[in-house]
């Protein structure tokens, strides 16, 4: 069956960067593009961007998170990551990976059980 | 980018209820759309897409309706299973986006 497991919590200093990982079994991983969304504690979803793990193309990225995040691919593992760096308080949050289906950008039809990055001083 | 309205942000009802929330995107996007459930602590769960496309195993009881700029999530009786907050995203463009979540609690 098709899961995305994802890399445990992290606590982090404000202006550290976390790379958060997220495997893919029981599909293969460059047939669905992958994407990153966060949740911040009582807030709604954010969308951080997008990698399709078979292109040699660059992934997309939201222009508020431009310059901060890194996105890449290793199929030989099946794994995305996600790096986000300069990290202050406002993205302690819960982020997840999701997979497109139908789309390059959606809908997301399985996602990553989300991972707490927590970020203070 | 294209921004996505939920109305209303909280909905009270009851089991049995018929609900329904709405969802306005800021420029068309054909039907490029779908619904999410999230419970607390949970990563969402994929409802509808493409609009009304009821996805495998989601009791029918659920349904969307609409295209362009306007949508709605339509449920038919309300199960004590169902409260929970719900959301709409436009897969249109390379950039997805979200509405920000309509949380249905118990009246």
């Amino acid at each position: 069956q098709v899961q995305l497991v994802q890399s445990g919590t992290e606590v982090k200093k404000p202006g550290a960067s976390v790379k958060v990982s997220c495997q893919a079994s029981g599909y293969p991983l460059t047939s669905y593009y992958i994407h990153w969304v966060r949740q911040a504690p009582g807030q709604g979803l954010e969308w951080l961007g997008l990698i399709n793990p078979s292109s040699g193309g660059g992934p997309i990225y939201a222009q508020t998170f431009q310059g901060r995040v890194t996105m890449t691919a290793d199929t030989s593992t099946s794994t995305v990551y996600m790096e986000l760096s300069s990290l202050r308080s406002e993205d302690t949050a819960v982020y997840y990976c999701a997979r497109a289906r139908l789309r390059a950008a959606g809908p997301f039809d399985f996602w990553g059980q989300g991972t707490l990055v927590t970020v203070s001083s | 980018d294209i921004q996505m309205t939920q109305s209303p942000s909280t909905l009270s009802a009851s089991v049995g209820d018929r609900v329904t929330i709405t969802c306005r995107a800021s420029q068309n996007i054909n039907n490029w759309l779908a619904w999410y459930q999230q419970k607390p602590g949970k990563a969402p769960n994929l409802l509808i897409y493409k609009a009304s496309t009821l996805e495998s195993g989601v009791p029918s009881r659920f349904s969307g309706s609409g295209s362009g700029t306007e949508f709605t999530l339509t449920i038919s009786s309300l199960q004590p299973d169902d409260f929970a907050t719900y959301y709409c995203q436009q897969f249109s463009s390379y950039s997805p986006s979200f509405g920000q979540g309509t949380r249905v609690e118990i009246k």
